[in-house]
């Protein structure tokens, strides 16, 4: 596609169920980060996928998020039994290669009642 | 101390003025990115620069490595200029996208 493209672009969810998050790159970018953006707070790195290289998850808050990459391409970034904490803009963005132009989805909404 | 502070919090701004948002961090970088979030929430990466200068338009950054300080320049500022401005910091012993992020610049620019 022409951008970086998430979806859903909102999702209200109850307290301690699971949600997915999906992140599509632009063609041919072998870089993808997801990053989260909370209410009053500044954004903060959460994981970095670059070509085959193993993930750097360091900053993932806890194991409840987890992140996969399929084929190089899709990343769904999975949160297990959600906490109104978890309640944030979660951005995605991809680049030609790690250390390049970035190039950000338009967010997913994450609201945890 | 955060690692990436930024100043100022908030600039208002007359069109037409210039504009210096500054930046300083406290750890080794290999990279520093000025990203623009406008209003309705998209972000848009302006610059990653490591060294030097680069101008874009009406926008200009440069960066101080042994200062740990970068700038973000806008010269003759437009309306559609308002956004918020965040500076991030690729930590040197870090991955590329482990970024370090400011809490941001909120501009505001007065027709």
């Amino acid at each position: 596609g022409a951008g970086v493209s998430q979806s859903p672009s909102n999702k209200v969810t109850e307290k301690g169920k699971d949600v997915e998050l999906r992140c599509d790159p632009i063609s041919g970018h072998t870089a993808l980060y997801w990053y989260r953006q909370s209410l009053g707070q500044g954004l903060e790195f959460l994981i970095y996928f670059q070509g085959n290289s193993a993930p750097d998850k360091s900053g993932l808050p806890s194991d409840r998020f987890s992140a996969e990459r399929t084929g190089g391409s899709v990343s769904t970034l999975t949160i297990q039994r959600t906490q109104q904490e978890d309640s944030a803009v979660y951005l995605c963005a991809s680049s030609r290669t790690g250390g390049e132009k970035l190039f950000f989805g338009s967010g997913t909404q994450l609201s945890v009642l | 101390k955060n690692e990436v502070e930024q100043s100022p919090q908030n600039l208002t701004a007359q069109e037409g003025e210039f504009i210096t948002i500054n930046c300083s961090y406290s750890v080794g970088i290999s990279a520093l990115h000025w990203l623009q979030q406008h209003p309705g929430g998209g972000i848009v990466s302006l610059f990653m620069l490591s060294s030097g200068k680069k101008k874009h338009g009406r926008l200009i950054a440069t960066i101080n490595i042994q200062e740990k300080h970068s700038s973000l320049h806008i010269t003759a500022s437009h309306p559609r200029d308002s956004a918020v401005y965040i500076c991030a910091a690729a930590n040197y012993g870090g991955s590329q996208g482990n970024l370090i992020f400011g809490k941001g610049t909120k501009l505001s620019v007065k027709p």
